[in-house]
């Protein structure tokens, strides 16, 4: 079964700064992909981006990139230049390949932005 | 023009009532997800379907009963509400079934047992 840790606090940087969001993952598989999602206060589910486990260049997608880190299992989210709406609740998630795989869903990390 | 949405937004509700969420996507995508998010905010997948044909079925209650009409709407029936059901319904679709394909979530339903 794959797994995902996030296991950093509440998390707090100063706009304008960029900030690393930690995700270590824990499969056997080779063939799996990696997400990262937001969530405002709101409440909806926003996704960011998303890194193929063969990708050999980490993902970006504009003020967002991951840090793929394969042999340490790792895919941390790099956001920069921090706006004050980027506060929010990240999640970062994976799935493996093949049939009846699911999405599975850190626990989340607690991002404020302070102005 | 939204592209997955849920309906009702909110639903309170006392035990032992039975109750439906509605999800439809506008995206022409053939997979759709029932997830559910608890007070810690923890996400965990319930039901997928590809093409109208159930592929993952959680450890779910089979109070917990979804039915595709068509590709666009997967609903959530549930039997005989309980307190621990209290938690926000999150529907979402992707594309297709593969790692690859990101899913799109709709803005949730905040269910109430009380």
């Amino acid at each position: 079964a794959q797994k995902i840790t996030q296991t950093q606090p509440g998390m707090f940087v100063q706009e304008k700064e960029a900030v690393t969001l930690d995700c270590t993952y824990d499969t056997s598989d080779q063939s799996y992909g990696l997400f990262w999602y937001k969530q405002p206060s709101s409440g909806e589910m926003i996704f960011l981006i998303y890194q193929g486990s063969y990708d050999e260049q980490n993902a970006t997608e504009g003020r967002y990139s991951l840090n793929f880190q394969k042999a340490r299992k790792s895919a941390n989210l790099v956001i920069s230049a921090s706006q004050l709406g980027d506060s929010a609740t990240y999640f970062c998630a994976t799935r493996r390949a093949g049939a009846n795989s699911k999405l599975t869903f850190g626990k989340g990390i607690t991002l404020s932005v302070r102005p | 023009d939204t592209a997955v949405s849920q309906t009702p937004k909110y639903l309170v509700t006392q035990m032992g009532n039975d109750k439906s969420i509605k999800c439809e996507q506008n995206l022409g995508h053939d997979t759709m997800y029932w997830y559910k998010q608890d007070s810690k905010k923890f996400l965990k997948i319930m039901f997928s379907y590809n093409n109208k044909e159930l592929i993952i079925n959680e450890t779910v209650p089979n109070r917990f009963s979804p039915k595709s009409p068509d590709k666009a709407h997967l609903n959530l029936h549930i039997n005989s509400l309980e307190l621990g059901d209290s938690a926000v319904y999150f529907c979402a679709s992707s594309q297709a079934y593969g790692v690859s394909y990101e899913q799109y979530f709709g803005p949730g339903t905040r269910l109430t047992v009380t």
